[in-house]
């Protein structure tokens, strides 16, 4: 079992937006501003898409945002297209037990 | 222009030692904050945190896993190795090594390498 909590798939047209939660505790999630969002495409490696909760890497599109509202992350993704069918994962630092990080256990994403 | 590449054994039998290699360019991890970490991924599941060390050689392991698990590095051949002992089955996963700037203080990787298919079994 995963220490953050994802929705196991979530869908959109064309167009439309989505959000993916992550949820967590106040000893990861909720305590940090260090949430990130990864997608990954079949058989390919992640790819960093979200760092410090809203960041974006250069090169990632506007239609990816993120923010956190106390234990739960959130990433949208506005004017899906084709191409953002994918898994997506969250990542938090957690200061329990050992400080680390911790993944989510992932959301696929259709673009129906 | 960053990239990393894993490599070791695609196979393994149950109890042996598994060695992974991280061959890295385009950064050094003697540069204060950068740190390269292990995740690994069994097929069709989550990925799993495992392991991280610093460019000051601090090193981070997953709680779960410490007692199997060691990371060190050679700066200058640009290889970080990880190793874990007493394989499993359920240790069946793709392996993937990614780096962490140097302002990222090890909470996120910005690049990642392709992965390896490492199976356990008999």
């Amino acid at each position: 079992q995963s220490a953050l909590t994802q929705p196991a798939s979530v869908s959109g047209s064309p167009g439309q937006s989505i959000t993916i939660s992550c949820t967590g505790t106040s000893s990861d999630v909720g305590g940090y501003n260090y949430v990130s969002w990864y997608q990954q495409h079949p058989g390919k490696a992640p790819k960093l898409m979200i760092y410090e909760v809203s960041n974006r890497p250069s090169g990632v599109s506007n239609r990816f945002s993120g923010s956190k509202s106390g234990n739960t992350a959130s990433l949208t993704i506005s004017g899906l297209q084709a191409e953002d069918e994918a898994d997506y994962y969250c990542s938090s630092y957690t200061s329990s037990s050992t400080p680390n990080v911790v993944f989510g256990g992932g959301t696929k994403l259709t673009v129906l | 222009q960053i990239t990393l590449k894993e490599s070791g054994p695609t196979l393994v039998k149950p109890t042996q030692t598994l060695t992974l290699t991280c061959t890295f360019s385009g950064f050094s991890l003697s540069t204060s904050g950068v740190g390269v970490g292990w995740i690994r991924q069994p097929p069709g599941k989550a990925l799993e945190w495992l392991a991280l060390i610093y460019w000051d050689d601090d090193k981070r392991y997953s709680p779960s896993l410490k007692s199997r698990l060691t990371i060190t590095k050679d700066t200058s051949k640009n290889q970080v190795v990880l190793t874990m002992t007493n394989m499993d089955p359920v240790d069946t996963a793709t392996y993937y090594c990614a780096h962490s700037g140097e302002y990222s203080y090890g909470f996120y990787f910005d690049y990642w390498g392709q992965g390896t298919l490492v199976t356990v079994s008999s």
